[in-house]
């Protein structure tokens, strides 16, 4: 079954407003990484939170972690239309023998100028 | 420039061929993914190595063959594909095969006629 599932699957806003993203998942995680993607390309880390943390800062990026609703959330602040792009959250989990990434679905963020 | 090349950018095969993608990574990383990207899927692993050994196998047809020489290039060979397979292919790397970041090529786009 998947693990990642992202809300909503597009968004579209103003440039200069905030953009937040959902990510569910449904096991137990060891840390949830978010990626973005521009159209056709490949995709680019943003941001990794463990199980054991609630919130992470980079830049314009905001993440929480909320592993009792096993939930996560991506806050995009000041967009600019540079940020349209495809945003993926993944989970890390061990299966077989090696830990791995089970990507959602992603949202597609668009940015308006 | 994530450190993480593949060639060809663009493939385009008849189900008789035999073809190979290729990737190379420049971070001295010990582990190296391939990924399948549908329209409208979520990314699909296919193969794990580790210290050039395959780890995992997440059930992928045999007409995809990988090879992993060393831990700086993989490949995937093609045999006998169906238009089904056509779609983003994408390598990624990481130090291990723990708690990390990814870096993803930028992807091969295989068409299958």
């Amino acid at each position: 079954s998947q693990q990642g599932e992202e809300d909503p699957q597009a968004l579209s806003i103003q440039e200069g407003e905030n953009a937040t993203m959902n990510c569910s998942y449904k096991t137990s995680i060891n840390n949830l990484q978010w990626y973005r993607q521009n159209s056709g390309r490949g995709l680019v880390h943003l941001i990794l939170i463990r199980s054991n943390e609630r919130e992470k800062h980079s830049g314009r990026l905001r993440v929480t972690l909320d592993t009792s609703k096993k939930s996560s959330s991506l806050l995009i602040t000041a967009s600019r239309a540079a940020d349209t792009a495809s945003y993926f959250c993944a989970t890390d989990f061990s299966s077989g023998s090696a830990r791995q990434l089970t990507f959602g679905s992603g949202t597609q963020l668009t940015v308006l100028p | 420039e994530t450190g993480v090349t593949q060639t060809p950018r663009h493939l385009v095969m008849g189900m008789t061929n035999k073809k190979s993608l290729k990737c190379e990574q420049h971070l001295g990383h010990n582990a190296m993914y391939w990924y399948k990207q549908s329209a409208k899927k979520p990314l699909e692993l296919m193969f794990v190595y580790s210290l050039e050994e395959r780890v995992e196998n997440n059930s992928v047809p045999s007409r995809f063959s990988p090879e992993c020489p060393n831990s700086s290039h993989l490949f995937l060979h093609l045999h006998t594909l169906q238009p089904e397979d056509s779609a983003l292919y994408l390598c990624a790397s990481s130090p291990g095969t723990g708690p990390y970041e990814q870096y993803f090529g930028p992807g091969t786009r295989l068409t299958v006629t």
